[in-house]
């Protein structure tokens, strides 16, 4: 299966402590993009990559979220000293540059429990 | 900060039942896209609307985008079960903003038999 992959599918952790998502996007894909989503709602935009670039980050991210793409392929969200506020489906996604109407490719998402 | 309003919120019908799903915004989009998601999936795209006045068929599903840019709908005859879901609108900005896609908080439609 050539999609969007994402590890681990599922994650439960105790408060305070530190979580690491993997995504591996389709290969040719230059941006990849992350998504933080809660039951019954859309997707709330967290950052995106083209290539290795970070070019856009949410002003609702704080600072204990943080992401790389340091070889422009796989990416990580990282998020530190979780709380229970932080329990949501993290989603990736990667498209090709086609300007304003490339289509968004989207991983199955990592669930994420802060207990 | 640009932000999609849909509505409404929730939609419980009946198999063969007509709906339309509106997607709103002050902001000027440069796309609009509708994706569809499913419980446990990722969200899959519809459609992708560029032009103002726009109207894109796909079987029993017609997708409007607005004369300005603003808003945009989505209407589907005869529902059928297979049509349950989340639906999305998604669109980019202009300028240095087009590689974003924001999300509306989406649609949940269920179609009963």
């Amino acid at each position: 299966d050539t999609g969007v992959s994402q590890n681990p599918r599922h994650k439960i952790t105790k408060r305070g402590q530190n979580v690491t998502f993997r995504c591996d996007p389709i290969s040719e894909h230059n941006r990849l993009y992350w998504y933080r989503q809660t039951l019954g709602q859309g997707p709330e935009f967290l950052t995106y990559f083209q290539n290795e670039a970070q070019l856009e980050k949410s002003r609702l991210l704080s600072d204990r979220f943080s992401a790389e793409r340091p070889k422009g392929s796989f990416s990580t969200l990282e998020i530190q000293r979780t709380e229970q506020g932080d329990s949501a489906m993290y989603l990736c996604a990667s498209s090709a540059i086609q300007g304003v109407a490339g289509e968004l490719f989207f991983g199955e998402g990592s669930r994420l429990t802060v207990l | 900060t640009q932000l999609l309003e849909q509505s409404p919120q929730f939609l419980s019908i009946q198999e063969g039942e007509n709906l339309t799903v509106y997607c709103n915004s002050s902001s000027v989009f440069s796309s609009l896209q509708w994706y569809r998601q499913e419980p446990g999936e990722g969200p899959v795209l519809l459609v992708t609307v560029v032009t103002g006045g726009e109207v894109k068929k796909l079987k029993r599903l017609t997708f409007q985008f607005g004369d300005a840019r603003k808003d945009s709908s989505l209407h589907i005859t005869a529902a059928q079960p297979g049509d349950t879901g989340l639906y999305l609108c998604a669109g980019r900005g202009g300028g240095t903003s087009y590689g974003k896609l924001t999300f509306g908080q989406g649609t949940i439609l269920t179609v009963h038999p």
